[in-house]
């Protein structure tokens, strides 16, 4: 089967930085995404890392470890907007085809 | 472009009435995909379809649900019969062919259904 694991929730002070991580289980692999949500509103796409490595844009940075079924998702210079949920994601195939999302992690910025 | 457009936003049954909840993918895009998000939980799939065809219903629930997505017209999902516990937000996806969901996919603002 496949799952992905990551907290439940983190809390963090407005200017500061924090890493979300996720621990992923799949039968195929082809790649981790990140998707914000805030409350009462739609998944938005973030980040998609196909390689290892670590994807910038702007504030949030993305990094994947293929080896140790292991990312995560950095964000900088914490603003009070950031507070949401982070969803880890992945797709099952290659091409078309449902992602499966994790349980989201509960981002809280105190000022 | 408009986006993913979903509605009503906010739908509220009875319990054992019927629920049909719409969503017009992007344009151009002809692939939708279902979701079903509990509260304070992460995006359950339900069900993948193309134009006039179900590619993968795993995610569907045995009975009561079902959908649709025709070849003119947006995507239905229906629920029949609802019972408390089909209280969700319920989000659609859409895709291009050769995209898939492998990087982004573009979601629409969902429709909160809730059963009293």
């Amino acid at each position: 089967g496949q799952s992905l694991e990551q907290p439940s929730e983190v809390t963090a002070v407005e200017g500061a930085i924090v890493q979300i991580n996720c621990t992923y289980q799949t039968s195929g692999f082809y790649g981790l995404s990140w998707y914000q949500q805030h409350d009462g509103g739609a998944p938005t796409f973030l980040s998609y890392n196909g390689l290892d490595g670590l994807e910038e844009t702007g504030r949030f940075s993305s990094f994947l470890s293929r080896s140790d079924s292991y990312g995560y998702l950095l964000l900088q210079e914490l603003q009070m907007k950031d507070s949401a949920s982070y969803f880890c994601a992945v797709p099952l195939h290659s091409s078309a085809s449902k992602i499966i999302f994790g349980s989201g992690t509960r981002l809280s910025i105190r000022p | 472009n408009a986006g993913v457009m979903q509605n009503p936003r906010h739908l509220v049954r009875r319990r054992g009435q019927e629920a049909r909840l719409r969503c017009s993918p992007m344009k151009g895009h002809s692939h939708v995909y279902w979701y079903r998000q509990l509260p304070e939980e992460g995006l359950k799939f339900m069900v993948y379809l193309q134009k006039e065809n179900i590619i993968d219903e795993s995610g569907m629930p045995k009975e009561r649900f079902s959908a649709e997505f025709p070849k003119e017209g947006p995507s239905i999902l229906r629920i029949q019969q609802v019972v408390r516990g089909d209280s969700a937000a319920y989000f659609c996806a859409s895709s291009t062919p050769g995209q898939g969901l492998n990087t982004e996919a573009f979601f629409g603002q969902g429709t909160r259904l809730t059963v009293v």
